[in-house]
């Protein structure tokens, strides 16, 4: 069984569309994660939801928003797709909130075109 | 704030020679380190991380890594490579205290290569 799921695997759109990806973790884990991988493969924290409660809200346009409507599930959705938000996103979950380990997802990559 | 550095973009080592990815951070609480590996296509992996206790942390496939407080150091380590473990690594931080805001920050990663 797969700990930490995403879907889609590759997202590949047009500027200005929406678009949702979907993460879902059968650890057990309390906190939940979204990060961005660019194309130099730096990794930023975008948002973290501890028990279905937000975290963590880092410096990210507004029409990124995440939803977590239990603690297994984690969704991130994205308003007017921009040619800068291409890039890997990943998922992840942790047990807690502070020296936990995390767990990847297997990654999705939006293409903006 | 907190940070981490990676100075060294890519390692390169021979097959059966011991390998070292260096990590140096800085945290104003207790540092939380970790090592994560990530091969190709594919999410982050837990390699090990240090949390409190001996300073010698022992992990997956191999790996270890050495806490050095007054360097600020958690360089990973292994006596031997295996081409297999040619991958991306990325030393991560996380403030104990409060101050970090429970954020981890991850280094920019080190590509290790080793050469059979």
């Amino acid at each position: 069984d797969t700990a930490v799921s995403q879907t889609p695997k590759y997202l590949v759109t047009q500027m200005g569309n929406d678009k949702s990806i979907k993460c879902e973790q059968n650890l057990g884990h309390d906190t939940m994660y979204w990060y961005k991988q660019d194309s130099k493969k730096f990794l930023k924290i975008m948002f973290s939801y501890n028990n279905k409660e937000l975290i963590i809200n880092e410096t990210v346009p507004n029409r990124f928003s995440p939803k977590s409507p239990d603690k297994a599930h984690l969704n991130l959705h994205i308003n007017s797709l921009e040619l800068g938000d291409s890039a890997v996103y990943f998922c992840a979950s942790s047990e807690g909130l502070v020296s936990d380990t995390q767990y990847f997802g297997p990654g999705t990559r939006l293409t903006v075109l | 704030a907190q940070s981490v550095a990676q100075p060294e973009d890519q390692v390169n080592v021979a097959e059966g020679n011991p390998l070292t990815v260096k990590c140096t951070y800085s945290v104003s609480g207790n540092p939380y380190l970790f090592w994560y590996v990530q091969y190709p296509n594919r999410g982050l992996q837990f390699l090990l991380k240090y949390i409190t206790g001996d300073n010698l942390v022992k992990g997956s496939y191999g790996f270890e890594a050495e806490f050095n407080k007054s360097q600020t150091s958690f360089h990973l380590k292994k006596p031997s490579a295996l081409v297999s473990d040619s991958a991306l690594y990325f030393c991560a931080v996380r403030d104990g205290g409060r101050a970090g805001g429970f954020k981890t920050i991850f280094g920019a990663g080190t590509r290790l290569f080793v050469k059979a």
